[in-house]
């Protein structure tokens, strides 16, 4: 299993731009999550997905942050417009619904830096 | 909502020595997982040790063990004969069993290991 894949693993934009993160979750897992790390705020959750629906947004931090999750395999959470204070690392995590006792599989983190 | 406090910021430990990491977090559930993360430099979440709360019996995972105060809603990490790779970022975090499926993570306790 090649684990949950975030892409890309760094990102440097400019203030205004739009910004795309992807993160592919490990097959058959039923949950996906987003969270944000920043050295202030730690680790907060941005949103998570039950079977490609959303289930909690209230972690989005304001409308210029969007996520979505078309299908089982592929998620992507957008800013537009982007703003130096997104600066941050981007993790997806999966789950699957029962079994692995609770765990998340984290991605390796999309590093963003915004001009 | 659940909180998670790590009171540490950061630790320092003597390399083969043993180090203590604290967590404490409040909720109102019965039933719930605690688990432990590291973090090393790669920023890779790695999952160290879980504990499920309905287990009185203390979690361990060889030279890591956890001492969890259910009571006292308190689950500490215990780190025996430290390695220098084991200097890391290290956070404590719940999850509910329950409708609201989310990781809850503390802010982090920054460990260093010295040779």
């Amino acid at each position: 299993d090649a684990g949950v894949i975030q892409s890309p693993r760094h990102e440097v934009t400019e203030m205004g731009q739009e910004v795309t993160l992807r993160c592919k979750p490990i097959s058959g897992h039923d949950y996906l999550f987003w969270y944000r790390q920043t050295m202030m705020r730690g680790l907060e959750l941005l949103i998570y997905f039950n079977n490609n629906v959303p289930i909690d947004d209230s972690g989005m931090p304001e409308d210029r942050f969007s996520a979505k999750m078309p299908n089982a395999s592929f998620s992507t959470l957008k800013i537009q417009p982007s703003e130096p204070r997104d600066s941050a690392v981007y993790f997806c995590a999966s789950s699957p619904q029962y079994s692995a006792r609770g765990k998340l599989f984290f991605g390796s983190g999309t590093q963003l830096s915004v001009l | 909502a659940q909180t998670v406090t790590q009171s540490q910021p950061e630790m320092s430990v003597q390399e083969a020595e043993t180090v203590t990491l604290s967590c404490t977090y409040d909720t109102s559930e019965s039933d719930y997982y605690l688990f432990w993360y590291k973090q090393p430099p790669s920023r890779q979440m790695i999952l160290v040790i879980r504990q499920e709360a309905y287990k009185q019996q203390n979690a361990t995972e060889n030279r890591f063990s956890v001492n969890f105060q259910k009571a006292a809603k308190s689950f500490s990490l215990k780190i025996s004969d430290s390695q220098l790779g084991d200097a890391a970022m290290y956070f404590c975090a719940y999850r509910s069993l329950g409708s609201n499926y989310k990781l809850t993570f503390g802010k982090g306790t920054l460990l260093t290991v010295n040779p």
